[in-house]
């Protein structure tokens, strides 16, 4: 069970806008830390997409963009294209009862239809 | 440019021991923390463990927590995993990864290598 929920899977045509949640709590994103977002496309590693909430690493297109709000978190990707079938995941910072450390979402598997 | 490579993993039986490396190369190593992030076959990824930039603050995930070892050598630009009692649930692709950000609580995974696969099993 990921801190950090998103949805096993969204689909797109071509050219539309997709958007995948993050949903967490009052001991993640709810305690106003960043929310990043990686995708990883099939057999590949993961790499950064968004950091710090809205910012994009340089050679990431500005079709990607993302948003944050009370305990949740968006990835927004618009003009979709038959490349950005991949993986996409979120990650923030976790300070339950537990302890501390970073946490992922669960991971959302985007097809491009 | 900046680049990380794992290396270690293999087949392990349970209970038993592994050591994961990853070599760094084009930044300053010792001002970065660094992460090992694993995923499991067909699965999400899950942080395992971290450590600061001069080594003396680590941090590990519950379900690793007094199995799994993270340490680095600065001046061979190295950062390990000792892994020990190792369990089926263990196995993984492990990635190392370099973290950004200030302070600790808004870290990132800004950089990765393409991953070391652990498998545990008799």
């Amino acid at each position: 069970q990921s801190a950090l929920t998103q949805p096993p899977s969204v689909s797109g045509a071509p050219g539309q806008r997709v958007t995948i949640s993050c949903t967490g709590s009052s001991s993640n994103i709810g305690a106003s830390y960043d929310v990043h977002w990686y995708q990883q496309l099939p057999g590949t590693a993961p790499k950064l997409l968004i950091y710090g909430n809205n910012n994009r690493p340089s050679g990431v297109p500005d079709r990607f963009s993302a948003s944050k709000s009370g305990t949740s978190a968006s990835l927004a990707i618009t003009g979709l294209q038959a490349e950005d079938e991949a993986d996409y995941y979120c990650q923030s910072f976790d300070s339950g009862l537990s302890g501390s450390g970073w946490v992922f979402g669960g991971g959302t598997k985007l097809t491009v239809l | 440019e900046v680049h990380l490579l794992e290396s270690g993993g293999g087949l392990e039986q349970p209970g038993g021991s592994l050591r994961l490396s990853c070599a760094a190369s084009g930044f300053t190593f010792s001002n970065y923390a660094m992460s090992w992030v694993r995923q499991a076959p067909g699965k999400g990824l899950e942080w395992v463990s971290a450590i600061s930039g001069p080594g003396g603050s680590t941090y590990y995930a519950d379900s690793v927590k007094g199995r799994f070892t993270i340490s680095r050598d600065n001046s061979k630009n190295t950062l390990y995993l000792q892994m020990n009692t190792l369990r089926a649930e263990d196995t993984a692709v492990y990635y190392c990864a370099k973290m950004a950000g200030h302070p600790l609580n808004t870290y990132y995974m800004d950089v990765w290598g393409k991953g070391t696969t652990v498998t545990v099993s008799s």
